[in-house]
């Protein structure tokens, strides 16, 4: 079955330090994948996107499906980056989407 | 623009009882998705709306649950018999098109007591 794991629940790393949010899939077709942002008090948002191979506020993420994997990147963390993070998977021809389960992004000042 | 709309924001009611959850998707959007995000978990796919019809009601978790979109704009997510279990945030997003970005609303705490 299609699934999203997001192997830690909480992160917390230090301002100014590299930071990585790890996502792995497991889907047979050609996956669309995508990582949506939660911040306090606000609305579950787009961040970005496979297909669009963008940096977002300093995010990155790559396709890599050899190791079914879509890892969130960023070198530099900022205390603004504290949230919630959802890395999620749209099967081909279908719209559904699936969510993993979120990972809590705490950027320490 | 105004973005999507929910209504109520928590709605607590007792086993049993039927419940109504209302969203207002941003305007001209043809794509409309219902979601459930139960406590510490992601939110679940239940309910794809392209215009008017379901195209796509796999999440649905039984036939307790019912959404309508009668005139292709506002969806209402129906909830008969409710149980403890469908204690959640129910979340609707809306796109402008199928496979576009999906914009989402606040959500509804429904409490089911």
């Amino acid at each position: 079955a299609q699934r999203v794991t997001q192997p830690e629940k909480l992160l917390s790393v230090f301002k100014g330090a590299p930071v990585e949010l790890k996502c792995n899939y497991s889907y047979s077709g050609s996956p669309e994948l995508f990582w949506y942002v939660q911040y306090s008090r606000q609305r579950l948002q787009l961040l970005l996107r496979h297909i669009s191979r963008e940096s977002i506020k300093g995010f990155t993420a790559d396709l890599n499906k050899g190791e079914t994997s879509f890892h969130l990147k960023k070198p530099f963390a900022q205390e603004e980056d504290s949230a919630m993070y959802y890395c999620a998977l749209k099967l081909l021809g279908v719209d559904k989407v699936i969510f993993g389960p979120g990972t809590s992004l705490s950027v320490i000042p | 623009g105004a973005g999507v709309s929910q209504t109520p924001s928590n709605k607590v009611t007792e086993k049993g009882k039927y419940v109504e959850l209302r969203c207002d998707p941003i305007s001209g959007h043809t794509a409309l998705y219902w979601y459930r995000q139960s406590l510490g978990q992601g939110p679940e796919f239940l309910i794809y709306f392209q215009g008017t019809g379901a195209a796509d009601d796999s999440g649905l978790p039984n036939d307790r649950f019912f959404a309508v979109r009668p005139e292709g704009s506002v969806s209402t997510l129906k909830i008969q018999r409710t149980e403890r279990g469908d204690s959640a945030v129910y979340l609707c997003a809306s796109s402008s098109n199928r496979g576009n970005t999906q914009y989402f609303g606040p959500g509804t705490r429904l409490t089911v007591l």
